[in-house]
């Protein structure tokens, strides 16, 4: 079974802080997302990557950064944390390279709130 | 960009009955895909059905169905004999434009 694996389930940050987010992924899948959850907007793409060292912006980038130094590891970095960015995060993998149609695989998302 | 609607924030059914899910969407590619995941209480995202646009036969998996209409742009998820484990957010998510879009979300709660 693929696993995706979030670093921590629950994170408290102040205002201004850096933060990362690091998603690990045991299948040797190419392809690698973040997600924000926020009731009544369903999820949103802010990062993904198809490839190691290769990023791109989703619909929401503002405020975010990722980096990828590995093929299972995909980081979501909050420069300066702000309250608006107060949300459930999902990170997801799926197996190809490229934009290719397969099953995206999640982790168990993790509930950060902005102080 | 693509949109996707789905038009009940909320729903409940008794345990055993079917339950059909709706989803409208708008895309300008003529070839996609479609997938329903579903989102169980404080458990992982998991994929529940898919559909490749090109196909006219509708995707089935065990008690799940999907009723898709290309013209209409709308795919709706069927469960029948609905158990009370599919108590969860469903999404609906066509992939176009090299990314998967999500709707609002369906919440569903089986009733014993």
């Amino acid at each position: 079974d693929v696993k995706v694996t979030q670093s921590s389930r629950y994170l408290v940050k102040r205002t201004g802080e850096k933060v990362f987010l690091e998603c690990v992924q045991d299948m040797d899948h190419e392809n690698m997302f973040w997600y924000r959850q926020d009731p009544g907007l369903g999820l949103r793409l802010i990062y993904f990557s198809y490839d190691v060292k290769m990023k791109e912006k989703g619909d929401i980038p503002e405020g975010y950064s990722v980096s990828r130094e590995k093929k299972e590891r995909f980081s979501l970095i909050l420069e300066s944390a702000s309250t608006n960015q107060t949300s459930m995060y999902l990170c997801a993998s799926s197996l190809g390279a490229g934009p290719v149609v397969d099953t995206q695989y999640f982790g168990p998302g993790t509930r950060l709130t902005v102080l | 960009a693509q949109t996707v609607t789905q038009s009940q924030p909320e729903m409940s059914v008794q345990e055993a009955e079917t339950v059909t899910l709706s989803c409208t969407y708008d895309t300008s590619e003529s070839n996609y895909y479609l997938f329903w995941y579903k989102q169980p209480p404080s458990r992982q995202m998991i994929l529940v059905i898919r559909q490749e646009a090109y196909k006219q036969q509708n995707a089935t998996e065990n008690r799940f169905s999907v009723n898709f209409q290309k013209a209409a742009k709308s795919f709706s998820l069927k469960i029948s004999d609905s158990q009370l484990g599919d108590t969860a957010m469903y999404f609906c998510a066509p992939f176009g434009n090299e990314k998967l879009t999500f709707g609002t979300g369906t919440r569903l709660t089986i009733i014993p």
